[in-house]
C-alpha cells in the first residue's frame, strides 16, 4: 500500500490567493483527519471525517478554511483567501475501525505551505 | 483528554536503550496511553499503545505503572534513525478519540 498521499508537497503562494491541498487516504480507511503544524502551536487537529461526512470541525481556525471529502478516496483542504499566518505544514491522516490496528492513525508526508 | 508531561529533550547513545518517561496523573479509567514519533520533516508515526498492562511490539516496549499515572517508552537498542520527537498521548479508544499532541520529547541518539 502506498500509504496516505498528499499533494502538493510544497506550495508557495501570495497573500490573498486560494490554496487547495489534497489528500488520498489509505484504501479501505473510513476516517480522515487534517492537521496543521507550526512552531508556535505544534500539531493541531483541524477537522475529521467519517465515511466522507465531517464529524468535528471545531479545530478549523476560521471561515477562510474549508474541507471536503467528495468520496472515500479523496479530500481537499482549501484556504481562501490565504494569509501569511497560514504558513505551516499540513498533514492528512487516515484510520479504520476495521483494521488490525484499530484507530491507529497513519499520516501522510505533509504539505509545506508558505504564504508570502 | 488528560494532559501529559514529558521532558523537553533527552540524549541516548547509539546501541543503548532509550527510556522516555511520561506523566499522566489525571488519566481516566477508559483512557489509553499512546506513543507516536515524528522524524524530522515527516508525518507522525504510531509506535505503541496500552491500557494497563505492559506492551511490546517490534518497535518498542511500553511500561505503565500500576496506578497508571505514568509510563515509560523503551527503545531497546536505539539507532541514529530513532532521533525524533516522541509524543505521549492519552485518549479513549476508537477513532472519535482525538489525538492531542503536546510538545513531546526530542530524543537525540548520538554515535
Amino acid at each position: 500500500d502506498a500509504g496516505v498521499i498528499q499533494s502538493p508537497r510544497h506550495e508557495v503562494t501570495e497573500m490573498g490567493q486560494e490554496v487547495t491541498l489534497r489528500c488520498k487516504p489509505i484504501s479501505g480507511h473510513d476516517y480522515l483527519f487534517w492537521y496543521r503544524q507550526t512552531m508556535m502551536r505544534g500539531l493541531e487537529l483541524l477537522i475529521y471525517f467519517n465515511n466522507n461526512v465531517p464529524i468535528d470541525d471545531s479545530g478549523m481556525p476560521e471561515d477562510r478554511f474549508s474541507a471536503k471529502m467528495p468520496n472515500a478516496s479523496f479530500s481537499t483542504l482549501k484556504i481562501q483567501p490565504s494569509e501569511p499566518r497560514d504558513s505551516a505544514v499540513y498533514f492528512c491522516a487516515s484510520s479504520s475501525d476495521a483494521a488490525d490496528r484499530t484507530d491507529t492513525q497513519y499520516f501522510g508526508p505533509g504539505t509545506r505551505l508558505t504564504v508570502l | 483528554d488528560a494532559k501529559t508531561t514529558q521532558p523537553t529533550s533527552m540524549d541516548c547513545a547509539e546501541g543503548r536503550a532509550a527510556n522516555l518517561p511520561c506523566n499522566h496523573s489525571t488519566i481516566s479509567g477508559n483512557e489509553y496511553v499512546y506513543w507516536y514519533r515524528q522524524i524530522h520533516s515527516q508525518g507522525p508515526q504510531y509506535i505503541i499503545h496500552g491500557l494497563k498492562n505492559n506492551e511490546t511490539n517490534e518497535m518498542a516496549s511500553l511500561i505503565i505503572t500500576e496506578d497508571r499515572k505514568s509510563s515509560t517508552l523503551i527503545l531497546p537498542h536505539a539507532t541514529l534513525r530513532d532521533t525524533a520527537v516522541y509524543y505521549c498521548i492519552v485518549r479513549i479508544r476508537g477513532n472519535t478519540g482525538k489525538l492531542i499532541f503536546g510538545q513531546g520529547t526530542t530524543l537525540q541518539v548520538k554515535p
